[in-house]
């Protein structure tokens, strides 16, 4: 079955530079949240996105942006990166308001 | 504040046992979500409750919406059950794709 695909899996930056992170939902889903992990640390919801429109607002830093487009793929802007958003970044989709799916994720090091 | 509270934190068990890892949430939900991870690795979806008792395999998932407390149960545990368990619950927020709130996570090791 297909899954949710995030790209890309592994991701290294340097301070102050921008990243983006791409997440495919699994077909016909039509909702997908962020979420971010830092290290030991567990899951903080970050933004989702229904319909293409964005739903709900966690704790999303002013520096980050996220939408999600006609063919529901959603993509995380991340500007003036810090070291601290060094993390493993998951994206979840799901068909609204069912059952999260989780992508494998992906990590970004910030250097 | 919306909190959800896992227990035990840690948990090291022999092969064959019966596993239960506690979960309870401080407010109203719409559901709860039963995940693994494995170290480093991604996050699998094992059931998602909003009522009652739900299984799957060696899993079973209970909740109890009065007293805001779910169990996750593993029957004849085995080495390759060991991961990290995590509670995690949607709050009632006036509708909209909420995002989960997460516990902290158990982190169970069988041992063979």
């Amino acid at each position: 079955a297909a899954g949710v695909i995030q790209s890309p899996r592994h991701l290294i930056k340097e301070k102050r530079e921008t990243a983006t992170l791409k997440c495919y939902p699994i077909p016909r889903h039509d909702t997908v949240y962020w979420y971010q992990q830092g290290p030991g640390q567990d899951p903080q919801f970050l933004i989702s996105f229904y319909e293409k429109m964005q739903s709900d607002k966690g704790s999303i830093p002013d520096r980050f942006s996220a939408q999600q487009f006609s063919d529901y793929h959603s993509e995380l802007n991340m500007s003036s990166l810090e070291l601290g958003d060094s993390a493993l970044y998951f994206c979840a989709s799901s068909t609204h308001p069912y059952e999260q799916y989780f992508g494998p994720g992906t990590r970004l090091t910030v250097t | 504040k919306n909190e959800v509270e896992q227990s035990p934190q840690n948990l090291t068990a022999q092969e064959g046992e019966f596993i239960t890892i506690n979960c309870s949430y401080s407010v109203g939900i719409s559901a709860l979500h039963w995940l693994q991870q494995h170290p480093g690795g991604g996050i699998v979806s094992l059931f998602m409750l909003s009522s009652g008792k739900k299984k799957h395999g060696r899993l079973i998932a209970t909740i109890n919406i009065q007293e805001k407390h779910s169990s996750l149960h593993i029957t004849a545990s085995h080495p390759r059950d060991s991961a990290v368990y995590i509670c995690a619950v949607r709050f009632w927020a006036g509708g909209g794709a909420d995002g989960l709130t997460f516990g902290k996570g158990t982190h169970l090791i069988i041992q063979p």
